[in-house]
């Protein structure tokens, strides 16, 4: 069985300062990694995603996240926050090579300070 | 490609009620999904279709809910008798097959379910 915590159920940072959302995740195969964001009363958007080739990823917005076996982490980073990156942030699992249902974590609240 | 829509958007219902819910995936995806998120939880995974057929179902999807996705296009969720529980948004999702490579769901705006 999969499953995904996300330590930090509320992140709170100033604007320009470094936004850190974790996420640590148990797979009993190698996994595929996926960070979506969710803006309220919106849908899912993938922001990057780990599918075993380069383990650092890049993704929109000027996140990128790394890919940590050793560590089972897959981290969310952003050098300089921006307001607009205020959303809820969900790290999500699945199991290839089926790649069917996607198990999310609690999510994190971002929150950014002017 | 105009991404995944789902309608309505928004449903209150009285407790009791049956209430059913579409979803239109991005035009060449063949696989489907359905997800539950309460308030302040993470989506999870309730059911998911490749083509016509309904490959897997969470044991969240008691037997009062049920989904088709009669051509292989657009899918329905319907929820019988339905219970204050059952207040979430309901997430649509879809995605090309694995063969490609890709495993990128593309989710739909929701549809926020209120019981009351």
């Amino acid at each position: 069985a999969q499953s995904v915590t996300q330590l930090g159920s509320h992140v709170s940072v100033s604007e320009g300062a470094l936004v850190l959302l974790r996420c640590n995740y148990s797979s009993s195969v190698p996994p595929y990694l996926f960070w979506y964001v969710q803006y309220p009363n919106q849908g899912l958007q993938l922001l990057l995603k780990y599918t075993s080739a380069a383990t650092l990823v890049k993704g929109i917005n000027g996140f990128e996240a790394e890919f940590k076996k050793s560590e089972t982490s897959f981290h969310l980073t952003k050098p300089s926050a921006h307001m607009s990156d205020a959303a809820e942030y969900f790290c999500a699992v699945t199991k290839p090579p089926a790649g069917n249902m996607l198990t999310f974590g609690g999510g994190t609240r971002l929150m950014v300070k002017p | 490609d105009t991404g995944v829509s789902q309608d309505p958007r928004h449903k209150i219902t009285k407790r009791g009620q049956n209430v059913t819910f579409r979803c239109d995936p991005i035009s060449e995806h063949n696989r489907l999904y359905w997800y539950r998120q309460t308030l302040g939880q993470g989506p999870e995974f309730l059911t998911y279709f490749q083509n016509e057929a309904q490959l897997e179902k969470s044991r969240l999807l008691s037997d009062r809910f049920s989904a088709e996705r009669p051509k292989g296009s657009f899918s329905t969720l319907e929820i019988q008798r339905t219970e204050q529980g059952d207040s979430a948004m309901y997430l649509c999702a879809s995605s090309q097959p694995p063969e490609g490579a890709s495993y990128e769901q593309y989710f739909g705006p929701g549809t926020r379910l209120t019981v009351t």
